[in-house]
């Protein structure tokens, strides 16, 4: 068990480019979230997978955000046209089949 | 809306001080709750699950409890140590949906 891992760990991008991140969760977990996370507040959930299905999304998710989870493993997080306000920290979790979320390193993103 | 509270936001302690952090939640309707630690840029950490149904949970030299129906969760660090020194926070699960909401955290320093 190599724990919930993201990439890439550091993002750096202009306004306006499209960036992507990625998220292994532990092996075997079904379910897969993510978060972000601005300086001096805790976590805001954005969105849930159960396997491969997209089952709950906040309203923080613009039609800028758009997540996937294609085949119930990996998922990918793609924010486009990136503003200034969209810098945080990223943080994806998974749980398998107990309710104890176990979160990753998370993806700082700078817009400049 | 549930809405979770921390207080302090900030402690400084001297080493082997106990010490008890504080999360307050709005609606005591909640599946479980959780604390975690986080250090410096980092991801998140799970130290506690508990439950609804549960009082409190131990482990090592924590300790969490759970008053729902006064909607509060302290968690106990017994002995601190320097290397307990990180933000800790807290975040609720409701019924009917997985996310976590969290508090803004209590930023703790424990001084040699």
């Amino acid at each position: 068990d190599t724990g919930v891992s993201q990439d890439p760990r550091h993002k750096i991008t202009k306004r306006g480019q499209n960036v992507t991140f990625r998220c292994d969760p532990i092996s075997e977990h079904n379910r897969l979230y993510w978060y972000r996370q601005t300086l001096g507040q805790g976590p805001e959930f954005l969105t849930y997978f159960q396997n491969e299905a997209q089952l709950e999304k906040s309203r923080l998710l613009s039609d800028r955000f758009s997540a996937e989870r294609p085949k119930g493993s990996f998922s990918t997080l793609e924010i486009q046209r990136t503003e200034q306000g969209d810098s945080a920290m990223y943080l994806c979790a998974s749980t398998g089949t107990g309710d104890e979320q176990y979160f990753g390193p998370g993806t700082r993103l700078t817009v400049t | 809306k549930q809405e979770v509270t921390q207080i302090p936001a900030a402690l400084s302690v001297p080493e082997g001080e106990n010490l008890v952090l504080n999360c307050s939640f709005t609606d005591s309707a909640i599946y479980n709750l959780q604390w975690f630690r986080q250090d410096p840029g980092k991801g998140l950490t799970s130290l506690l699950l508990i439950q609804s149904s549960q009082r409190e949970q131990t482990s090592g030299r924590l300790n969490a409890s759970l008053d729902k129906s006064s909607g509060r969760s302290t968690l106990y660090i017994a002995a601190s140590q320097p290397g307990d020194s990180a933000t800790y926070l807290c975040a609720v699960r409701r019924y009917n949906t997985d996310k976590l909401i969290f508090g803004t955290g209590t930023r703790l320093q424990v001084f040699p």
